[in-house]
């Protein structure tokens, strides 16, 4: 079984601080990960994804994570955030070869402070 | 790339009556489409799983006879939430992945509100 650990539920920042958002994940076999911003009343917006290959994934508006095996995490950075920043942000876990069946952490929210 | 749209975005009913929530992938074939539903301030959680042509898996818990599922073309999957009730009301998201892709593209979601 898969699962994935968000260890914040809230993180306050200033706008233009740089921001780590944690998740780590649990799985017995090769994994594929993804964070996702939601916006208010809106779906979900694919920031990044790590399939294979290089451990440092850079998405969309400026994101990047890091992929660590032996730490089993994937968390989430921003060197300087906007205001705009200000949402719910997902990590997602899948198994290779599995049905496809997104696991979710329990979501983030990022508040940006002026 | 990699559109999915949903509709409607919102829909108020009355209890008892059925609601149909549509979810197209517009600039690709979705082999693969899910079906999450989302409370207020919760994560996301997955009700079932439809490829095209076939039944729809559903996750322990969630009422097959009461969400009903189909997927008859590769851009279309629809959600029907038969005799609603308060309870049901909620938010709506689907996915789509395409065949042999690992990702999913998410519609804009759905809000559901029985009264």
């Amino acid at each position: 079984a898969q699962s994935v650990t968000q260890l914040d539920s809230q993180v306050p920042v200033f706008e233009e601080a740089p921001v780590e958002l944690r998740c780590n994940y649990s799985s017995s076999v090769s994994v594929y990960l993804f964070w996702y911003v939601q916006y208010p009343n809106q779906g979900l917006q694919l920031l990044l994804k790590y399939l294979s290959g290089s451990t440092l994934v850079k998405g969309i508006n400026g994101f990047e994570a890091e992929f660590n095996k032996s730490q089993t995490s994937f968390h989430l950075r921003k060197p300087s955030v906007h205001i705009s920043d200000t949402a719910e942000y997902f990590c997602a876990v899948s198994g290779s070869g599995n049905t496809g069946k997104l696991i979710f952490g329990q979501g983030t929210t990022l508040q940006v402070k002026p | 790339g990699a559109v999915v749209s949903q509709h409607p975005s919102w829909v108020i009913c009355k209890s008892g009556t059925s609601v149909k929530i549509e979810c197209r992938s517009l600039d690709f074939q979705a082999t693969t489409m899910f079906w999450y539903r989302q409370f207020p301030k919760q994560s996301l959680m997955l009700m079932a799983t439809s490829n095209e042509g076939s039944k729809a898996t559903y996750e322990q818990g969630v009422e097959k006879d009461k969400f009903l599922i189909n997927h008859a073309s590769l851009t279309l999957s629809t959600l029907t939430v038969t005799s609603a009730h308060p309870e049901d009301s909620s938010f709506y998201i689907c996915s789509a992945r395409a065949s042999g892709r690992e990702t999913q593209y998410f519609g804009p979601g759905t809000r559901l509100l029985v009264l």
